[in-house]
């Protein structure tokens, strides 16, 4: 079964800080990274897209994405209590014509000021 | 601007009754999707259209009946309510099927 892990949560760090998190995905083929932002109540937000090997930097957040070992991760620099949210990871496992994304569980995220 | 647009925001229903969740986007994208959010569940597929004409199940289909209604709206059913349902339900659209998804702002919904 084709699963988006996201385990290391609840993750909390102090403002300014830097908030790494990470996921981890079981197909090889896959060719898609998304990053979305919930905060409680509301609905998920796009924040992040990634579809090379490498680094993606937009504002304070970057999107690392290895495919050999099948990890992307989000960083967020000099983080804010405004980042404190779930956030959640997706990622599309069926490049096909009817492809549709996977998303994990989610790690919540708490910015302590 | 309104993206992808929800009705209705909440509704509490007894087991047994039908409803149907409407969702309509203006962003003409050719892909929609419901998911229902349970606490620690995640996002669960419940169907998606890939294009108009088309409807797939995804992974937890069972309960629920959709219908593409054309290409801004595409609506969720569930004919005999169950306990079980009670949970947020969002409806999301894509360009295309592998493309980022733009979600609604979601039906609450409860079932006694």
């Amino acid at each position: 079964q084709k699963e988006v892990e996201q385990n290391s949560g609840p993750l909390s760090v102090p403002e300014g800080a830097i908030a790494s998190l990470n996921c981890t995905y079981s197909d090889r083929v896959s060719q898609s990274f998304f990053w979305y932002r919930q905060y409680s109540g509301k609905s998920p937000e796009l924040i992040m897209s990634i579809y090379s090997n490498g680094d993606k930097e937009d504002g304070r957040f970057t999107a690392q994405l290895n495919k050999a070992s099948q990890y992307v991760s989000l960083l967020i620099r000099d983080s804010q209590p405004s980042d404190s949210a779930t956030y959640l990871c997706a990622v599309n496992m069926d490049p096909g014509a009817n492809s549709k994304l996977t998303f994990g569980k989610g790690i919540t995220l708490s910015v302590r000021p | 601007n309104a993206g992808v647009t929800q009705t209705p925001k909440f509704q509490v229903l007894k087991t047994g009754q039908s409803m149907t969740l409407q969702c309509a986007q203006d962003m003409n994208h050719n892909s929609m999707y419901w998911y229902r959010q349970d606490p620690g569940m995640g996002l669960r597929l419940i169907y998606y259209s890939a294009s108009e004409g088309t409807t797939d199940k995804g992974e937890v289909p069972n309960g629920y009946n959709v219908s593409r209604l054309n290409k801004r709206e595409f609506s969720l059913r569930l004919e005999s309510a169950a306990p079980s349902q009670t949970s947020v339900y969002f409806c999301a659209s894509s360009v295309e099927p592998n493309q980022p998804q733009h979600f609604g702002d979601g039906t609450r919904l409860s079932i006694l």
